[in-house]
């Protein structure tokens, strides 16, 4: 199994630019988190899904942030417009059951400038 | 919600010292727990875990934690330390059902050869 895969694994962009991050979770896992990564925050949840739907989404710091997993194997967080304070390592993760060890992937370093 | 608790942010220790980072959490029923270690630019790692039993667990590289429930503890454990066990080490609780893990800021680790 090739893990949890992220991509792109770095990404500038522009402040005011839309930016989407992808995420292709272990075959078989039903769960899958988007976490965001600061020096001041650590990790954070920002939302998860459970079989394709979102369950809670309270983590997600404004509307300029959505999530969407439209089958099984794909998920995209998408920020638009972006901000220099988005930057952060974004990390996704799977999970077969939820409640036992993660699978994360190797991340995206945003960066906004 | 659950919260999580690592006391020591930064930790320095030479080789063949011993090792041990506190993490104490908040929440009040059942728990799972969970140390993760991310090396320099990678992933998240699967340490340990703890979901019942034994409160002494044992996980891969010569690491081992007790869950200790009266004080609200799982501390993380090496009897000695190699250089190449520098990296940031996080605690994670998952408690109440499958509403994702709760991170520790985190520990960073270095050792000094």
């Amino acid at each position: 199994d090739a893990g949890v895969i992220q991509s792109p694994r770095h990404e500038v962009t522009e402040m005011g630019q839309e930016v989407t991050l992808r995420c292709k979770p272990i075959s078989g896992h039903d769960y899958l988190f988007w976490y965001r990564q600061t020096m001041m925050r650590g990790l954070e949840l920002l939302i998860y899904f459970n079989n394709n739907v979102p369950i809670d989404d309270s983590g997600m710091p404004e509307d300029r942030f959505s999530a969407k997993m439209p089958n099984a194997s794909f998920s995209t967080l998408k920020i638009q417009p972006s901000e220099p304070r988005d930057s952060a390592v974004y990390f996704c993760a799977s999970s077969l059951t939820g409640t036992y060890g993660y699978t994360f992937g190797s991340g995206t370093r945003l960066t906004v400038v | 919600a659950q919260s999580v608790s690592q006391h020591n942010h930064h930790v320095i220790l030479s080789e063949a010292a011993s090792l041990e980072l506190g993490c104490n959490y908040s929440y009040g029923g059942t728990v799972n727990l969970f140390w993760y270690v991310q090396y320099p630019g990678q992933h998240l790692q699967l340490l340990l875990k703890y979901f019942s039993g034994d409160p002494l667990v044992k996980g891969i590289k010569g690491f081992e934690a007790e869950f200790i429930k009266s004080k609200f503890s799982f501390n993380l454990r090496k009897p000695s330390v190699q250089w190449s066990d520098t990296a940031e080490y996080f605690c994670a609780v998952i408690g109440g059902g499958a509403d994702g893990l709760t991170f520790g800021k985190g520990t960073h680790l270095i050792i000094q050869p």
